[in-house]
């Protein structure tokens, strides 16, 4: 594996699931990021982690969880959903948690919340 | 609030020809920008990053930045059909070393 991966690549849930989002870098960096990004809207920052601490929490609801547990993986904990919050998940490493360091981002989960 | 903009297009352009992409941003702090290209249903790839006033070149990417108008621009040169994608702006937050602010994005059409 190369770059960044994301698994599952398409998930649909129901209000009531528990789900788990799964980003991992192979570019040994250690800053990663979950974006939101809905139809026709701009990429929303969700979270941020460098070395595995988080810095960033761009006012999200806590029914979205993250977790690093080091700096290779990214979970995002999903419960409790609304439909609104189907979008497409992206996950993005950097060297360092810089704004002049490139971002790479993985190919993304697509969710549906029914 | 800060801001950036980009006209959604999308912008037509035929085989050959330059395309033009703007955007402006309400950060007068921003002193650098990415742009990324993003293809429909795919995640986005880097494709410059500009740090300071004047032009930067990468192949057939021309990248431009006017601090004092708060413009950037980014040029493509004999545009292909492969061209054709989501161009999205990005400049950083001034607030925090580390936050980008993304564009929503000009769709570009390449016609062969």
């Amino acid at each position: 594996e190369t770059g960044v991966t994301q698994t599952p690549r398409h998930l649909v849930m129901g209000m009531t699931n528990k789900k788990s989002l799964k980003c991992e870098q192979h570019l040994g960096h250690n800053a990663m990021y979950w974006y939101k990004q809905s139809a026709k809207k701009p990429l929303e920052l969700m979270f941020v982690y460098n070395f595995k601490e988080q810095t960033e929490n761009n006012s999200v609801p806590s029914r979205f969880s993250p977790e690093c547990p080091n700096s290779s993986h990214l979970f995002l904990h999903l419960h409790t959903l609304q439909p609104e919050d189907s979008a497409l998940y992206l996950c993005a490493s950097s060297q360092v948690a810089s704004s002049t360091d490139t971002q790479y981002f993985g190919p993304g989960t697509r969710l549906t919340v029914l | 609030q800060k801001e950036v903009e980009q006209n959604s297009g999308p912008l037509s352009v035929p085989e050959g020809a330059i395309a033009s992409l703007n955007c402006t941003y309400s950060d007068r702090g921003s002193q650098s920008f990415f742009w990324y290209r993003q293809y429909s249903g795919k995640s986005p790839e880097l494709i410059m990053f500009i740090y300071s006033n004047g032009d930067k070149e990468d192949g057939r990417f021309t990248a431009q930045l006017n601090k004092a108008s708060q413009y950037v621009s980014l040029l493509i040169r004999d545009s292909q059909p492969s061209d054709s994608a989501t161009y999205l702006c990005a400049p950083p937050w001034m607030d925090s070393s580390y936050k980008l602010i993304f564009g929503s994005g000009t769709r570009l059409l390449v016609r062969p």
